[in-house]
């Protein structure tokens, strides 16, 4: 079945500064890529998600790569904020089953203001 | 509109017995998930419904370990004989059908203590 890497599992950076979260797969035939964040006690939202036929996706301050031949996906945070902080959680679809998602171990994310 | 609703938000019961946790899906979501997440990690995959097809029970860890849907809409998790192990954050999603790249809702999720 798919197996899904994330590093790292936590990261602090200072309030302006970027964040990139990774995330690998094993899985080749998996095409569908979402980003999660949860913050403390409240549930699971998705923030932005790619997928196959598509390298790259831009919402805002928020970016998602995708390197198929490599099977990695990178979380990509700009100008962050201290409202950023959170849980992030990358997710890949199983190629057998689409609709099976398989979720990272998450990575902590903390902006220091 | 209401999203994805789960009650209890908290339950707390003993070694060997029974819980029933409910989700009530997003009105007019054919598909239905059910996750679960220990602390500090990601969520796992338990089972899958999608209209009237049958259910996928290839996540859930042990047969004591059920879940139904009645009517297409609300579904129960259920665990016979509980075990401390069983012990985290039962997460309930809904999506507008079941198919890769469609957008998984949330609730709030059940936080369950095996004493």
């Amino acid at each position: 079945g798919e197996n899904v890497e994330q590093h790292p599992s936590t990261l602090s950076v200072q309030e302006g500064d970027s964040a990139v979260i990774k995330c690998t797969y094993s899985d080749s035939a998996s095409n569908y890529f979402p980003w999660y964040k949860q913050e403390l006690g409240k549930r699971p939202q998705l923030i932005i998600d790619i997928r196959s036929n598509v390298g790259e996706k831009k919402d805002q301050r928020i970016a998602v790569t995708l390197n198929k031949t490599a099977k990695h996906f990178s979380l990509h945070i700009t100008e962050t904020q201290p409202e950023d902080s959170a849980v992030y959680f990358c997710a890949a679809s199983s190629g057998g089953s689409n609709y099976k998602l398989t979720f990272g171990k998450g990575t902590l994310l903390t902006v220091n203001p | 509109g209401a999203g994805v609703s789960q009650s209890p938000s908290n339950k707390v019961t003993e070694k060997g017995k029974d819980v029933e946790l409910r989700c009530d899906p997003i009105s007019g979501h054919t598909a239905l998930y059910w996750y679960r997440q220990s602390l500090g990690q990601g969520l796992e995959f338990l089972i899958y419904f999608q209209g009237n097809s049958a259910p996928d029970k290839s996540g859930l860890p042990s047969d004591r370990f059920s879940a139904e849907r009645t009517g297409g809409s609300v579904s129960t998790l259920t665990i016979q004989r509980t075990q401390q192990e069983d012990s985290a954050v039962y997460l309930c999603a809904s999506s507008t059908e079941g198919l890769a790249g469609t957008t998984q809702y949330f609730g709030p999720g059940t936080r369950l203590t095996v004493l």
